[in-house]
């Protein structure tokens, strides 16, 4: 599978700022995906990162908030917007990696807002 | 869209005994069933998957059942270790390649 890396692994920010992670794979990939994860609960699929086209968003997410740039197979960001504590989660990209539908999951990026 | 149920969400057995954790998902239509594990402060792993055209599959001491008529996926881990104490987490894919998680289950391995 492909070796995913996220940056940055932790970050702690104030309310009303925004932040950008990174998600780098060594390989190309069609699929890539943006995930958050609260506390204590289960992944929630945010968005497709879509190469060359805008991303693709879940019910309840929108670009204004948390706007997706993927400007080749083996990058992409996520930029978490005018932050609130309700943003503290770990966010984490995943990859469509060796057979169909096969997702591998980077570190993630702990975010907390104060 | 899809909706996928999952029992228990907490789990304690005895090191040694075998440990089932179950899933249903509503779109019939879903096609492909992955199980992942996630330790304390990690990502989540793929463990095992199965597709909607196989009924069960099997990886050393962990195993998916799928009954597509009922709608429900299975995890059966055999012959527990404390190391497979974590988190685990069925998804299904439906219309593409959205997974879509259950809620989770805390399965705790006790010596």
């Amino acid at each position: 599978s492909a070796v995913i890396s996220q940056k940055p692994s932790r970050d702690i920010c104030q309310r009303g700022t925004s932040l950008t992670i990174q998600c780098q794979v060594d390989s190309q990939v069609t699929m890539m995906f943006w995930y958050r994860q609260q506390p204590g609960q289960s992944l929630t699929l945010i968005a497709t990162a879509n190469q060359g086209s805008e991303a693709t968003y879940e019910s309840g997410f929108v670009i204004d908030k948390f706007p997706i740039s993927r400007p080749n197979l083996t990058f992409s960001t996520l930029t978490v917007s005018n932050m609130s504590p309700e943003d503290s989660s770990i966010y984490l990209c995943s990859v469509e990696s060796g057979r169909a539908y096969e997702q591998y999951f980077g570190p993630g990026t702990r975010l907390t807002v104060t | 869209g899809e909706n996928v149920e999952q029992h228990p969400s907490t789990l304690s057995v005895q090191e040694g005994d075998s440990a089932v954790i179950k899933c249903t998902y509503s779109d019939s239509a879903s096609n492909y069933f992955p199980w992942y594990k996630q330790e304390l402060g990690k990502r989540p792993q793929l463990i095992i998957d199965i597709r909607s055209n196989v009924g069960e599959k099997k990886d050393q001491r962990i195993a998916v059942t799928l009954n597509k008529t009922a709608k429900h996926f299975s995890l059966h881990i055999t012959e527990t270790q404390p190391e497979d104490s974590a988190v685990y987490f069925c998804a299904a894919i439906v219309l593409g390649y959205a997974l879509n998680f259950g809620k989770g289950t805390s399965l705790l391995v006790t010596p």
